[in-house]
Formats: C-alpha cells, sequence, structure tokens
C-alpha cells in the first residue's frame, strides 16, 4: 500500500525563521518521487521541489530544500527565510514508478509565518 | 508559456443534476490527471489520461468519468450528483514521463445542494 503521512496539522513560524514541514511514506516500489506543493487559500496548487528515490544529493529549490532520509522514508521540506507570503497548505506527495501519473497526497500541513 | 486552465470556476448544481468541467494542460502535455480534494478525505485521484486513452484510474463511482482531446483538453464528467460530490476537483497536467512534475490548475469549486 502507498501512504503519505504528515502529523503536524498546524504550525507557526516567525518571519524570517527556518521551519520544516515533516513527512513521512509508505511504499514497496523501489523507484519513486518525492514531490512538496503549497496550496494558497486561492486552491491552486504549486509545485515546491522534487526529490527521485535514486537522488543521492538532496534536492534544493531556492529557499526550498527537501531533508530525504531514505532508509527512515521520511522527506522532510525545509523553508528557510520564512515569508508572508508563505503561510498555506503544504502538501507531501509521492508517485510510485509503477501507478502512472497517480500521485498520493498528504493531509498536509498549514503553515502560519507571523510577522 | 501559460499554465493550467480549469474551466469554469465555481459552479452550483443540485442533487441528481450532472456537471461537466474542463481542464486545458499546459502547452506539450500529454497527460491530465484529476483530482478530488475535501476537508474529509483529502486529496484523492481520479483518472489520468494520455495521449486520449484513459492510463490509470482511482476508486471512485462510475459516476465519475472522464475523456481526452486530440489536443490534450480533458473534460471530467459527473453524473447523478450527489451531496458528498462537493468538493474542490484540481487537474494536473504534465509531459507524461514518470520523472515529470504534475502542474495543478486552480480547480473548480463545485457545490452540490
Amino acid at each position: 500500500a502507498q501512504k503519505i503521512t504528515q502529523t503536524q496539522p498546524g504550525m507557526f513560524v516567525q518571519e524570517k525563521e527556518a521551519v520544516t514541514l515533516d513527512c513521512t511514506y509508505d511504499t514497496s516500489d523501489q523507484s519513486y518521487g518525492l514531490f512538496w506543493y503549497k496550496q494558497p487559500s486561492s486552491g491552486e496548487m504549486i509545485f515546491l521541489i522534487y526529490q527521485g528515490s535514486y537522488d543521492e544529493q538532496n534536492a534544493t529549490e531556492g529557499r526550498y530544500s527537501l531533508n530525504f532520509q531514505k532508509a527512515r522514508k521520511s522527506a522532510n521540506l525545509v523553508i528557510s527565510a520564512s515569508q508572508l507570503g508563505d503561510s498555506a497548505m503544504y502538501f507531501c506527495a509521492m508517485r510510485p514508478q509503477n501507478t502512472g501519473n497517480q500521485f498520493y497526497f498528504g493531509t498536509g500541513t498549514s503553515l502560519t509565518v507571523i510577522p | 508559456k501559460a499554465g493550467v486552465t480549469q474551466t469554469p470556476r465555481y459552479l452550483i448544481k443540485t442533487r441528481g443534476q450532472q456537471v461537466t468541467l474542463s481542464c486545458s494542460p499546459i502547452s506539450g502535455h500529454r497527460s491530465v490527471s484529476w483530482y478530488q480534494q475535501t476537508p474529509g478525505q483529502g486529496l484523492q485521484f481520479l483518472f489520468e489520461y494520455f495521449s486520449e486513452t484513459q492510463r490509470n484510474k482511482g476508486n471512485f463511482p462510475g459516476r465519475f468519468s472522464g475523456r481526452q482531446f486530440s489536443n490534450s483538453r480533458s473534460e471530467m464528467n459527473v453524473s447523478t450528483l450527489e451531496l458528498g460530490d462537493s468538493a474542490l476537483y484540481l487537474c494536473a497536467s504534465s509531459l507524461g514521463d514518470q520523472k515529470e512534475t504534475q502542474y495543478f490548475g486552480p480547480g473548480t469549486r463545485l457545490l452540490v445542494l
């Protein structure tokens, strides 16, 4: 079975501080992709960062980095220097190798950046 | 390059009616996937179309159907609407290769009364 777990329903962070959003996954596939998306109140899902299961380096995209620990099956998102515009829902997603383009999503974490 | 577009953005229907939602993918993308998002169930995969063929399907009743046209535009149809079908319906497009990222549209908010 494929499963994504996000255990933090809500998080608060001070502006300009760093924050880590947790994500663990479960899959029996050897090859898979891990993704993080941001969903503002408008509803659109915005792609943030991607990590392949065979990638040896942790992915980084600007202020976003993914802390990938394969043995622990975790793929935490780190946002550095938080900005007010980072306040949104954040979803971790996994695409196993053998499911075409089907993504499995976690329940999301609501991040609030405090000025 | 234009992003994924979805129409309409908002829709109100009554139980028993049917509805058709439309999605235009990013130019050059051949894969279109549909997701349903509700507060209770979260994001759930409906189906994926690639080159006009349904490539993958989630666990939804047959009332939910879709199709894809030769220009990669996709439509999703829900027949005999139920109150529980009220949701945000998101469409995502990608090139189709398994390593490619999916890019989402703004969604269609459907309210069933």
